[in-house]
């Protein structure tokens, strides 16, 4: 069965430091992965997809941007953190019928 | 471009009671619906799905949902609502090509008084 691991679950960041997560997928091939954040009260905003290894689209400008360097491995990151990068932050991957999301990163800069 | 609108950010009820979490959807094209739970701190977990087969779609821990096509609605229901269910509950919509990206409403917390 396809698994979706997520790390790490929590992380509190000063302003200004860079920024890294990492989402893998188990149990499937040329996935189609997803990052999006989740503001309380605004649901989840896409932040980026990508369909294949080195193929990234944006929905957003932002001070974030993601990389795909292997087939099942999907990273956020950022070069300079910002106070209103804080959110949740959620990884998923497409299935044919539903969407399947990691367990989530809580992010906190302070 | 598709997009989803649940009504009422929160949602209160006793235990025993109805549930009924509110979705209206826009698309261009036959839509895929879904329902998604969130407990706190933790991912999205399914809840139930509308692929274009039945338009009454049974999911689990008893919540169910129809799709109303002429109301452009996929309203949640549970017939009796349990501690167990307060969490954040959230409608989503994609194209039916399969594969392509979810569109999520805002979400609804629901609370359940006992």
């Amino acid at each position: 069965s396809q698994t979706i691991h997520q790390w790490p679950a929590t992380l509190v960041q000063p302003v200004g430091s860079p920024l890294s997560l990492e989402c893998t997928v188990e149990g499937t091939s040329n996935p189609n992965l997803y990052w999006y954040r989740q503001a309380a009260g605004r649901g989840l905003q896409l932040l980026f997809y990508s369909v294949g290894i080195g193929q990234i689209s944006s929905e957003v400008p932002q001070n974030l941007s993601a990389s795909r360097p292997q087939d099942r491995q999907f990273i956020l990151s950022s070069k300079k953190l910002l106070l209103s990068d804080s959110g949740f932050y959620l990884c998923a991957w497409r299935g044919q019928d539903e969407a399947f999301f990691g367990q989530g990163t809580r992010l906190t800069v302070v | 471009a598709q997009s989803v609108t649940q009504l009422g950010s929160h949602v209160s009820v006793s235990e025993g009671a109805l549930v009924l979490l509110r979705c209206n959807y826009s698309s261009s094209v036959p839509p895929y619906l879904f329902w998604y739970v969130q407990y706190p701190n933790q991912g999205l977990q399914l809840l139930l799905k509308y692929t274009s087969a039945a338009t009454l779609v049974k999911g689990i821990n008893g919540f169910e949902a129809e799709f109303k096509k002429s109301e452009t609605s996929f309203h949640l229901t549970k017939p009796s609502a349990h501690m167990s269910d307060a969490a954040e509950y959230f409608c989503a919509v994609s194209d039916e090509s399969g594969y392509s990206t979810l569109t999520f409403g805002k979400g609804t917390m629901l609370l359940v008084s006992p």
